[in-house]
């Protein structure tokens, strides 16, 4: 059974960044996509963008392209999130998720951006 | 890319079926999607892939009383024997090589 832990809250000025960790354990870290959806304050789920550890590719949303990247690091099974040119509307949980389809996901990290 | 519609709540009584949907836009029909429950301040949790022929693959722990079905576009999650902790928000998703989609949610209310 995998399971994903993310690193703890975090409290970021605007503009600043902030960098997200999501530890694997129990699977196969590097074989599946490893996706990162966020969730601002009573809202939905919004993908912002998946690495593929094994071929170190990641691909973004388009509304978070230049400002978001994503990465693997698979000796430590790994992924990490950075977001940059924080705002205010940044503030929601980020959740990372695993699998072929979503099949495991981390407990959630809350970002909140205020000045 | 692919859109993903869903109704934004639903309700129905302790006990009872519920039948949510989920439907894909024009020139998606056949993809597959997968169910998320998202329990009040939890993280969201898989319950099933659903394919278009309604084959649908449950995750583990997922109870019985949850299946899946689909006709076309539209993909359904039925909860039978509906519990108090089956209050909760629904997302259906799907991929494809470039994007991941998630639906609006659907809150499902328990009376």
């Amino acid at each position: 059974q995998v399971q994903l832990v993310q690193s703890g809250a975090e409290v970021k000025k605007p503009g600043s960044s902030v960098k997200v960790s999501c530890k694997a354990s129990g699977g196969t870290f590097s074989s599946y996509a490893i996706s990162w959806v966020r969730q601002a304050p009573g809202q939905g789920l919004e993908w912002m963008g998946r690495i593929i550890p094994i071929l170190g590719i990641a691909n973004y949303a388009q509304k978070f392209q230049g400002r978001v990247t994503i990465t693997a690091d698979k000796s430590t099974s790994t992924a990490y999130m950075e977001l940059s040119s924080l705002r205010s509307e940044d503030t929601a949980v980020y959740y990372c998720a695993s699998g072929s389809s979503s099949d495991y996901w981390g407990q959630g990290t809350l970002v909140t951006v205020s000045s | 890319q692919p859109v993903l519609t869903q109704s934004s709540s639903a309700s129905a009584s302790l006990g009872s079926s519920v039948k949510l949907t989920c439907t894909l836009s024009s020139g998606h029909s056949s993809y597959i999607i997968a169910w998320h429950q998202q329990q009040p301040g939890k993280a969201p949790r898989y319950l099933m892939k659903l394919e278009g022929s309604g084959s649908y693959n449950k995750g583990s722990g997922v109870p019985d009383r949850f299946s899946g079905s689909s006709s076309g576009a539209d993909r359904y999650l039925t909860i039978s024997n509906l519990q108090f902790e089956d209050e909760a928000d629904y997302y259906c998703e799907t991929w494809d090589s470039n994007t991941v989609v998630f639906g609006g949610g659907t809150k499902l209310t328990v009376l």
